[in-house]
């Protein structure tokens, strides 16, 4: 069965630096790219990124070039985002997704969320 | 980038009635389409993609077509689990952007 299983909420003061986590299961993680995707409270969603676990290849959003950091440990199946500096407005809740295929494509298994909360 | 665009924003329909929601394209995506279905405190599920193809395990009264900039997600027979917030995705190149959100509710 395939599983993406994320890390707890974060709750963490502006300026601070964060890293939350996916962990695959049920699958070779090293065939399918993941994706990151934004929901802020009460909004929609947004695509930040996406990555190719086999060689680390990553692709952002303009939105989200240069604001996060994707990236994988292969060893351990699990995929990252990180950001170096958080600010109020990155509250929301982030989802990482599996793709079906070689993108562009769909995501068709989904972890449960992190919510990170950024509050002084 | 490629701008979706939901209609409408809120829906409200009764179980039994036939519900379809419009996402368009702010150029041609082909059929690089999606649409997901959120329920509160739940990550996405993937209904339909390819703007017509089930996902396994999908319940047949959702359905999708379209192509180029206009599609539609139709609920033949809406039943009292499918009062949701439903997306669309496009994947037409690697900038992917979802609509704004259709929430179908009672």
């Amino acid at each position: 069965e395939v599983q993406l299983v994320q890390s707890a909420a974060e709750m963490k003061k502006p300026g601070e630096s964060l890293q939350i986590s996916c962990q695959t299961s049920g699958y070779t993680f090293t065939r399918h790219w993941i994706g990151w995707v934004r929901q802020r409270p009460g909004e929609g969603l947004e695509w930040m990124g996406i990555i190719y676990p086999t060689n680390s290849d990553a692709r952002y959003s303009r939105t989200f070039q240069g604001q996060v950091t994707i990236s994988v440990d292969a060893s351990i199946n699990t995929a990252y985002l990180q950001w170096s500096s958080l600010k109020a407005s990155d509250t929301a809740i982030y989802f990482c997704a599996r793709q079906q295929s070689s993108p562009p494509d769909d995501f068709d298994y989904w972890g449960q969320g992190t919510l990170v909360t950024v509050s002084s | 980038d490629i701008q979706m665009t939901q209609s409408p924003s809120t829906l409200s329909a009764g179980v039994g009635d036939r519900v379809t929601i419009t996402c368009r394209a702010s150029q041609s995506i082909g059929s690089w389409l999606a649409w997901y279905q959120q329920k509160p405190g739940q990550a996405p599920n993937l209904l339909i993609y390819q703007a017509s193809n089930l996902q396994s395990g999908v319940p047949s009264r959702f359905s999708g077509s379209g192509s180029g900039t206009e599609f539609t997600l139709t609920i033949s027979s809406l039943q009292p689990d499918d009062f949701a917030t439903y997306y669309c995705q496009q994947y037409q190149s690697y900038l992917y952007t979802f609509g704004g959100g259709t929430k179908v509710e009672i």
